[in-house]
């Protein structure tokens, strides 16, 4: 089984300010990577696939890179529907998600 | 637009069979393209994919190894609708059940959600 690892497990920035989150596989997957956005008692909600694709009506701040093991997903001006959990998912080998970064206001 | 509506019961007694259905609305669920899955959500075990069911002339269901020897899913043409069963269920199997498409079958991201069950195992 791939293991996804994400850092860190909680971030702390300000409104307006760029978030940097982080997700490395135990193997390589390639391209086949997703990042999710989920909020308290909601489901998660895609925001990014094959690494660097926004989802449809996924903001442009939302931006994915990497590829292999290393991958990062950046928000580059936060706002406050922002602050949530992250989730980097991998569909290269079945499918498992890293353990997720949560997003806080400083 | 595609939505899916869970049913289903919220606690389930240790060693019986958890069921849960999913309702599929903007899309179906013999469609040729997509894939549909059921995902749970526990403190402990993170977010876990179970399986999926999807159609290619012939339905295949594909399922996670750790849940392999006790889960069933199917799908119900008439009433657009796939179902998860669990069988044997311990406290380890409680938390939150999705389903969840995958637009293509051939990848695995998910891009439509449904709203989510929290079953509790207990007696």
């Amino acid at each position: 089984e791939i293991v996804m690892t994400q850092s860190p497990g909680t971030l702390s920035v300000s409104p307006g300010e760029r978030a940097t989150l982080s997700c490395r596989a135990s193997q390589s997957v390639r391209s086949n990577l997703a990042w999710y956005q989920q909020k308290p008692g909601q489901a998660p909600r895609l925001l990014i696939y094959g690494a660097s694709t926004r989802a449809t009506g996924v903001p442009a701040r939302f931006s994915g890179s990497g590829s292999g093991t290393e991958f990062t997903l950046t928000i580059s001006s936060l706002q406050s529907e922002d602050f949530a959990l992250y989730y980097c998912q991998q569909y290269n080998d079945w499918r498992t998600f890293g353990q997720g970064t949560k997003v806080e206001i400083k | 637009q595609v939505q899916m509506q869970q049913s289903g019961p919220g606690l389930v007694k240790p060693s019986q069979t958890l069921s849960l259905t999913c309702a599929i609305s903007g899309d179906s669920v013999s469609s040729n393209r997509a894939a549909w899955n059921w995902i749970r959500q526990s403190p402990s075990r993170g977010l876990e994919w179970l399986g999926r069911t999807y159609y290619r002339s012939k339905r295949y269901n594909d399922y996670a190894e750790s849940v392999k020897s006790r889960i069933t899913m199917n799908a119900d043409t008439s009433k657009n609708q796939f179902s998860l069963q669990l069988n044997s269920v311990t406290p380890e199997d409680t938390a939150v059940y999705y389903c969840a498409r995958s637009a293509y079958a051939g990848v695995g991201f998910f891009d439509s959600w449904g709203q989510g069950t929290l079953v509790t195992v207990s007696s």
